[in-house]
């Protein structure tokens, strides 16, 4: 099947700096992407929906400004996480899917984010 | 709104035993259901999905059956094996495959 590159696989980084992480699709353009994050023993829960060269879509609750989404070319999305705090530890795991792919989605291994 | 509710794990089994993982929902309208499989230091992997009431996915040895009068989705194998370890996801999602709504994972540790 397809394949999709997240990067880094886990990181941690000190408060107030800003930390990004990469989703790649490596076999096929993918025209939409989705950004998870999934607190321990809570659900992966949609952050925000990126479709290339647009505006990524953000669900209620989500901060806009500090989880700053770009989609610029159909086989990158960056997810970064700017002036992290220690709630911001958690996983984040992209998924992404494209006109070859029968609308199926294929996911990233995920970034486990640790603030300190 | 949409959620999904499974089974805490972690769950441990030895191989060949049988496998329940149960997996309710609540939603509006008439959702897809998935189950997602993710072994270590991978992408999480659809494994089988049904996208109508009664309707039974399989794959891999995996069944699960939709049922709409109970709300559940739940997942089984007859017999499990070492390399069945991983964490089981069960989601919903509408007419779009991207906005899916998750489960929080189940742990599965099989020994031999």
């Amino acid at each position: 099947g397809a394949v999709v590159s997240q990067h880094p696989s886990w990181v941690i980084c000190k408060s107030g700096t800003s930390v990004k992480i990469e989703c790649r699709s490596l076999d096929f353009q993918a025209t939409t992407m989705f950004w998870y994050r999934q607190f321990p023993k809570q659900s992966l829960m949609l952050m925000a929906t990126s479709n290339e060269g647009s505006k990524a879509t953000y669900e209620q609750g989500v901060e806009k400004d500090k989880f700053l989404i770009n989609h610029a070319s159909l086989t990158l999305s960056t997810l970064t996480v700017t002036s992290a705090h220690p709630e911001d530890s958690s996983f984040y795991i992209c998924s992404a899917r494209g006109r070859t792919t029968n609308e199926k989605l294929f996911f990233g291994s995920g970034t486990q984010l640790s603030v300190l | 709104g949409n959620s999904v509710t499974q089974m805490e794990g972690p769950v441990t089994l030895s191989e060949e035993a049988f496998l329940t993982i149960n997996c309710t929902y609540t939603a509006t309208g008439y959702p897809s259901l998935f189950w997602y499989v993710q072994y270590p230091g991978e992408g999480l992997q659809l494994l089988l999905k049904a996208t109508k009431a009664d309707d039974k996915g399989s794959n891999k040895g995996f069944e699960a059956t939709y049922r709409k009068e109970t709300t559940s989705f739940h997942l089984e194998k007859g017999s499990v094996q070492v390399s069945d370890s991983a964490v089981y996801f069960c989601a919903l999602g509408g007419t779009s495959y991207g906005k899916l709504t998750f489960g929080q994972g189940t742990i599965l540790t099989v020994h031999p």
